[in-house]
């Protein structure tokens, strides 16, 4: 069975920082691209970053470019997203997610973690 | 980047009826490409329809997605108490960056 389970949210000034971690298990993670997608409160969802299997190769939305770094250690089948700089409007519920598959047709996201909340504010 | 505008922000119907929602994208899309999510409230959203028209495992037949180009469409054909939920769609021709319409409220008359 597929897990996602995300860690490392709560309150933070803004400014501040917070690094956020998804264990992942039941597949082979070294395989797959992973993704961060967030939702504020109310809103939908906004893709954040992306990065590939091996980790060599980095995608970010424009909303978080220079702020936010994405990082997987595969020997413990963690993904990480370093936040800096935070700002009120980032404030939302950050998802990891892994695509169904490599493929451009295949880049849907088959497998979701719980999230965990973000909230920045003084 | 790919803007998805989904109609109506908010369905308001009864079980048994059939839900038709709309999701429009800023330029013509491979019908490969659109995805549909199913979110209930305080859950991670879960994939219900890929490919614009391909159903995911495990997901029931009153389900179905389809369309072309520009204009998608998701159909409940008769809706039961646990389809009332916010449903989402995604595409992922430009997979970076993928992009999200701004959810649909599917609520209970």
């Amino acid at each position: 069975e597929v897990r996602l389970l995300e860690s490392g949210g709560g309150l933070v000034q803004p400014g501040g920082s917070l690094r956020l971690s998804c264990a992942a298990s039941g597949f082979t993670f070294y395989n797959y691209a992973m993704d961060w997608v967030r939702q504020a409160p109310g809103k939908g969802l906004e893709w954040v970053s992306s990065i590939s299997g091996p980790g060599g190769t980095t995608y970010y939305a424009d909303s978080v470019k220079g702020r936010f770094t994405i990082s997987r250690d595969n020997s413990k089948n963690t993904l990480f997203l370093q936040m800096n700089s935070l700002r009120a409007e980032d404030t939302a519920v950050y998802y990891c997610a892994t695509p169904k598959g490599g493929a451009p047709s295949e880049r849907w996201l088959k497998y979701w973690g719980q999230g965990t909340q973000i909230v920045v504010s003084s | 980047e790919i803007v998805l505008t989904q109609s109506p922000g908010t369905l308001s119907l009864s079980p048994g009826q059939r839900a038709t929602l709309s999701c429009r994208a800023s330029q013509s899309l491979d019908s490969r490409y659109l995805a549909w999510y199913q979110q209930k409230a305080g859950q991670a959203p879960k994939i219900i329809i890929f490919g614009a028209s391909a159903r995911a495992t495990g997901i029931p037949e009153r389900f179905s997605g389809s369309g072309s180009g520009t204009d998608f469409t998701l159909t409940i054909s008769r809706l039961e108490p646990d389809d009332f939920a916010v449903y989402h769609c995604q595409q992922y021709a430009t997979s970076v960056p993928i992009t999200f319409g701004q959810g649909t409220r599917l609520e209970i008359k």
